[in-house]
């Protein structure tokens, strides 16, 4: 079964410092796609980046860039000159196997950028 | 476009009592997709809708759960006989079949208590 692991239950970084979040995860499928959301204190889940398991390179999105080391199974998000506003929960997700498209979640990481 | 968008935001209802949820995703998206996040966890998957066909639900769907997306717009979720387990925030995303990501878009979310 597919499985998303996060070890990471809280953060902390310093302002204008970057920060690295864990994801690992376990699939037997070739073909899969991983995301990363943030979830402030109102509950919204923002989506960030993603990464698709065939993508030759690993995804940046503005501040926000993806460790895809495939062989390892990992997925970690790199937060660059983090601001107070990144302070949130952040979840790794893996798309499942199927037709669905459905959304299997971490546990999710805790992060609080100190001033 | 506005995003997807949920109603109402919060809900308090005595145990025992029926409650209903909307979902109105991002106009163009024709999958949708409900999930149950409770405190200090990842979102867990609950339905998915295929324009209007309800194509899997999850077994954390019990019977007192119901959910519809009549004509493939909007959709709603029903919980009777609400029980204190059922305390949760209830999450709604849409996605594209379309687009070679189907990044999952989610709306604000709706929190359940059940006194």
């Amino acid at each position: 079964a597919q499985k998303i692991t996060q070890t990471q239950p809280g953060m902390f970084v310093q302002e204008k410092e970057a920060v690295t979040l864990d994801c690992t995860y376990d699939t037997s499928d070739p073909s899969y796609g991983l995301f990363w959301y943030k979830q402030p204190s109102s509950g919204e889940m923002i989506f960030l980046i993603y990464q698709g398991s065939y993508d030759q390179q690993n995804a940046t999105e503005g501040r926000y860039s993806l460790n895809f080391q495939k062989a390892r199974k990992s997925a970690n998000l790199v937060i660059s000159a983090s601001q107070l506003g990144d302070s949130a929960m952040y979840f790794c997700a893996m798309r499942e196997t199927g037709n669905t498209g459905k959304l299997i979640f971490g546990q999710g990481t805790t992060l609080q950028v100190k001033p | 476009d506005t995003g997807v968008s949920q109603d109402p935001r919060h809900k308090i209802t005595k145990r025992g009592q029926n409650v209903t949820f909307r979902c109105d995703p991002i106009s163009e998206h024709n999958r949708l997709y409900w999930y149950r996040q409770t405190l200090g966890q990842g979102p867990e998957f609950l339905t998915y809708f295929q324009n209007e066909a309800q194509l899997e639900k999850s077994r954390l769907l019990s019977d007192r759960f119901s959910a519809e997306r009549p004509k493939g717009s909007f959709s709603t979720l029903e919980i009777q006989r609400t029980e204190q387990g059922d305390s949760a925030m209830y999450l709604c995303a849409s996605s594209s079949q379309r687009l070679n990501q189907e990044t999952q878009y989610f709306g604000p979310g709706t929190r359940l208590l059940v006194l």
